[in-house]
């Protein structure tokens, strides 16, 4: 079964500073893989997905990740971060296992943006 | 374009109470899932209906959750009795189709507690 890992439960930056969120899979087929944010009391948006096109992908709000299969890793990065990306961070593999798509998500990282 | 419903967005019962919560997904939107997200934790698959039949419940606790999805349309999420255990955000999320490309729109999510 595919599964992600979440390196660091908490990430501290100062504003303008680089944003680096560690995420790799486990994943036995070509993956799919995503990238969400959650801000207090809301639900999962979208930032960006790999889906097997282009292995640089650009999402939204300044963010990319890129897909390195030798590393079997796809961190999220952000090169100047700012107050309002103070969120948490969930990586996501899609599990084709059963023929239907379900997602698996890691445990999540916590964005800190300081002054 | 309207996104995804749920509702209550809070609620606070007694251990052995039930509960139900409700979701309305993207109009159009075949696919529709419900996830457990336990504070401190990513996001876990409860149950994935596709249209009105079930597709995957394997994490599903049968003995006290249940779910359905009439008409293929909307969604209730049933729990009976409910434990301490199951205090989390209860998320509804929806997809236009199975595969493994597609994004999940995700609702705000009813946040459970059972004191």
């Amino acid at each position: 079964a595919q599964s992600v890992t979440q390196l660091g439960s908490h990430v501290s930056v100062s504003e303008g500073a680089l944003v680096l969120l560690r995420c790799n899979y486990s994943s036995s087929v070509p993956p799919y893989l995503f990238w969400y944010v959650q801000y207090p009391n809301q639900g999962l948006q979208l930032l960006l997905k790999y889906t097997s096109a282009a292995t640089l992908v650009k999402g939204i709000n300044g963010f990319e990740a890129e897909f390195k299969k030798s590393e079997t890793s796809f961190h999220l990065t952000k090169p100047s971060a700012h107050m309002s990306d103070a969120a948490e961070y969930f990586c996501a593999v899609s599990d084709l296992g059963t023929g239907f798509q379900k997602l698996v998500f890691g445990t999540g990282t916590r964005l800190l943006v300081s002054p | 374009e309207a996104g995804v419903a749920q509702s209550p967005r809070y609620k606070i019962i007694e251990k052995r109470q039930s509960v139900a919560f409700w979701c309305n997904p993207i109009s159009g939107h075949a696919t529709l899932y419900w996830y457990q997200q336990i504070l401190g934790q990513g996001p876990k698959l409860l149950i994935q209906f596709q249209n009105n039949g079930v597709v995957d419940d394997s994490q599903l606790p049968k003995d006290r959750f249940s779910a359905e999805r009439l008409k293929g349309v909307d969604s209730t999420l049933k729990i009976q009795p409910a434990k301490l255990e199951d205090s989390a955000v209860y998320l509804c999320a929806s997809s236009s189709q199975r595969s493994g490309r597609n994004e999940q729109f995700f609702g705000p999510g009813t946040r459970l507690t059972v004191l």
